[in-house]
């Protein structure tokens, strides 16, 4: 069974820059997560779609974060204008629905 | 949303010791608690999960203990082996399966 796919697997961008991530869950999971992992912090929740719908987006910074799932598969997240402090490794992860989300290998963000 | 705390935040055992690892969450509707390990530079891995309609979940060295009343859990792994070292991560949902994490513990276990 193929995992959750993530791409870039790394980035570094100046402030100010915009960068997009992507996420291609695993086939048939209806929920989809957007974490982000600053370096020896747990994941923080940014946003939660259970298929192509927003559950939860309450710790997303939504002046500069934005994220969409069209279709109800893919997912990208966007940050745009990037700061210093977005920088850490944003996971994307992925579930049946009532159970554990099974995450992609991330991708490690580099904010100069 | 959920808030989780996680302690100890370091944990440093001897070889064949047992490690103890505990979690709190704020809201008393979260009936899910899944445990994810996490290595350096990998990401985060399932190893046990229990739900609010059990007290407790074994897997061969592994154990998740569930205490509704006073809204906490523990992970327990016994006979620690080098390769149990990494960082392990609690985590609570309610029914819309909002996964939040805790801090984390690092554990390192001395040969």
């Amino acid at each position: 069974e193929a995992g959750v796919a993530q791409s870039p697997r790394y980035k570094i961008i100046e402030k100010r820059q915009s960068v997009a991530f992507w996420c291609n869950p695993i086939s048939g999971h209806a929920t989809l997560y957007w974490y982000q992992q600053i370096l020896g912090q747990g994941p923080k929740l940014l946003i939660q779609f259970q298929n192509n719908g927003v559950v939860d987006d309450s710790q997303l910074p939504k002046d500069r974060f934005s994220a969409e799932r069209l279709k109800g598969v893919d997912s990208t997240l966007k940050i745009q204008p990037a700061k210093l402090e977005d920088s850490a490794v944003y996971l994307c992860a992925s579930s049946l629905g009532i159970g554990a989300p099974f995450f992609g290998p991330g991708t490690r963000l580099t904010v100069l | 949303g959920e808030n989780v705390e996680q302690h100890p935040s370091t944990l440093s055992v001897q070889e064949g010791d047992s490690a103890v690892i505990k979690c709190t969450y704020s809201d008393s509707a979260s009936n899910y608690f899944p445990w994810y390990k996490q290595e350096l530079g990998k990401r985060p891995q399932l190893i046990i999960d229990i739900r609010s309609n059990v007290g407790e979940k074994k897997d061969q060295r592994i154990a998740v203990t569930l205490n509704k009343t006073a809204k906490h859990f523990s992970l327990h792994i016994t006979e620690t082996q080098p390769e149990d070292s990494a960082v392990y991560f609690c985590a609570a949902s309610m029914r819309n399966n909002d996964m939040r994490f805790g801090a984390g513990t690092r554990l390192t276990v001395k040969p």
